[in-house]
């Protein structure tokens, strides 16, 4: 069966980096796309980016362009998004998930199918 | 950058249907998906390609679309059914999440 496991509960000082990693099994790593969704304590699901398994190529939403990095390690299935510059509005808890659809290659189908965890961040000094 | 937009909460008795919308411009061009996310669970998927139910998805959860509102309709909405909805579409590469609807099932 697809799980999507992602790695402990992280507390960290602001300024610091985080690394979230997302152990992916049961269905073909590279056939699909991952993404990172983030929930800080009583706000709404913020989507993060993404990352193609196959090429590493990610796509990032604009405002984390500049602190996010998604990388993955095909030799064990795991995809990684690590946050810089920790700040205490980055607390959240973190998500990792698999995307389906029924076109290959056509984004407008996709939803989210497989959902990691969660992994607690805290930004705290 | 592109908003999709929900009621904060909405409040139903047990058995009743619970109608939850999702605005956004040109919204009726894309595809929707709904997710239940109850605290301290992961997010799980009710409604894809805006009418659409995964499998294990019970019947009572249907989706529709109208112009630029999406709908997400719980008909004899149960007790276990207490949680906050999010739309989610697709703006070109980027996911895009609405505010979200907290439902209370009273």
């Amino acid at each position: 069966q697809v799980q999507l496991v992602q790695s402990g509960a992280e507390v960290k000082k602001p300024g610091a980096s985080v690394k979230v990693s997302c152990k992916t099994s049961g269905y073909m790593f590279i056939g699909s796309y991952i993404h990172w969704v983030r929930q800080a304590p009583g706000q709404g699901l913020e989507w993060m980016g993404r990352i193609i398994p196959h090429s590493g190529v990610t796509t990032l939403a604009q405002k984390f362009e500049d602190r996010v990095t998604m990388t993955r390690d095909t030799s064990i299935n795991t995809v990684y998004m690590e946050l810089s510059s920790l700040r205490s509005d980055d607390t959240a808890v973190y998500y990792c998930a698999r995307v389906t659809g029924d076109r290959v290659g056509d984004i407008s189908t996709y939803y989210f199918d497989y959902w990691g965890q969660g992994t607690l961040v805290t930004v705290s000094s | 950058s592109y908003e999709l937009t929900q009621a904060p909460s909405l409040s139903v008795s047990p058995g009743q249907t619970a109608i939850i919308t999702c605005y956004g411009e040109t919204l009726g061009e894309r595809y929707v998906s709904w997710y239940q996310h109850k605290s301290g669970q992961s997010p799980v998927a009710v409604i894809y390609q805006n009418n659409k139910r995964p499998s294990g998805i019970p019947e009572r959860f249907s989706g529709s679309i109208s112009g630029d509102t999406a709908t997400l309709t719980i008909s004899g909405t149960q007790p276990m059914d207490e949680a906050d909805y999010y739309c989610q579409a697709w703006d070109y590469s980027w996911g895009v999440f609405g505010g979200g609807t907290k439902l209370a099932v009273l």
